[in-house]
C-alpha cells in the first residue's frame, strides 16, 4: 500500500459546525502532515507530527485542532471555521529522515458557507 | 531562510515540444530538492528527487539535475503530451519535516 486515504473529499459545513478530516497510511511512516493549500498557490504547512506526537505548529488557529490517535492516522477536527478557511486540505507522510519525499493524499475540498 | 524560486507560468505548448521549467534555490547546508506535480482536482504526486549535488532525478520522460554551483533544479522534458498538463510545484527540504514549495507553474499542452 503506497497511498495516503483521506476522507471525505468534499465537504461543505456552516460557521457553526463541528466536523473532521481523515487521514490513513500504511507505509510504516512516521512523520505525518497538514496542509492548507490556496487555488493557485503552493501548499502552506499547519501541522507536523512525528512518532504520533506533534512537532511543529505553524501558528495556526485553535478553530484547527489536528489529533494522531496512532501511527497509521492523523485527524483534524475542524470548529467555528470562517468562509476565508475554504481551501483543499491535504494530508501528507514520509518516513523520518530529510530526503525522503512525502506521499500526499488527494485532499478534502472544504467550504464553509 | 530557506527558499524555492521558479518560473511563472502559465506555459502553454504544443504536443511534442519540449519542456523545461527553471528552479533555483537559497538555502543553508544540503538540502533533498524535489519535483511535484499536481493533476486538476487532485493531491500532489512526487514526480522526482535528488538529494545531493550532481544527482540526476528522471521519471515518466521528466528529469532534473541537482546543480550545486548554480543552486538549481531545472525540469526538462523532451516531448510533452496533453496528459502533461498540470501544475508543478518546486520544493526543497533541508531539515526533517519542512518542504519549501515554489509558487507554482501551470503548464498547458495543446493537442
Amino acid at each position: 500500500d503506497t497511498e495516503v486515504t483521506q476522507t471525505p473529499k468534499h465537504l461543505v459545513m456552516g460557521m457553526t459546525n463541528k466536523k473532521s478530516l481523515k487521514c490513513e497510511q500504511h507505509m510504516g511512516h512516521r512523520a505525518m502532515y497538514w496542509y492548507k493549500q490556496k487555488a493557485k498557490k503552493p501548499p502552506e504547512l499547519m501541522f507536523v507530527y512525528s512518532y504520533e506526537k506533534l512537532s511543529i505548529n505553524e501558528s495556526v488557529p485553535s478553530r484547527f485542532s489536528p489529533e494522531c490517535p496512532n501511527s497509521s492516522l492523523l485527524n483534524l477536527h475542524l470548529h467555528a471555521l470562517q468562509p476565508e478557511d475554504s481551501a483543499l486540505y491535504l494530508c501528507a507522510s514520509s518516513p523520518i529522515g530529510q530526503g525522503r519525499g512525502y506521499t500526499f493524499g488527494s485532499g478534502t475540498r472544504l467550504t464553509v458557507v | 531562510g530557506d527558499s524555492v524560486t521558479q518560473m511563472e507560468g502559465p506555459v502553454t505548448l504544443s504536443e511534442e515540444a519540449f519542456l523545461t521549467i527553471n528552479c533555483t534555490y537559497t538555502a543553508t547546508g544540503y538540502p533533498s530538492l524535489f519535483w511535484y506535480v499536481q493533476y486538476p482536482g487532485e493531491g500532489l504526486q512526487l514526480l522526482l528527487k535528488a538529494t545531493k549535488a550532481d544527482d540526476k532525478g528522471s521519471n515518466k520522460g521528466f528529469e532534473a539535475t541537482y546543480r550545486k554551483e548554480t543552486t538549481s533544479f531545472h525540469l526538462e522534458k523532451g516531448s510533452v503530451q496533453v496528459s502533461d498538463s498540470a501544475v508543478y510545484f518546486c520544493a526543497l527540504s533541508a531539515n526533517d519535516y519542512k518542504l519549501s514549495f515554489g509558487a507554482g507553474t501551470t503548464v498547458t499542452v495543446r493537442a
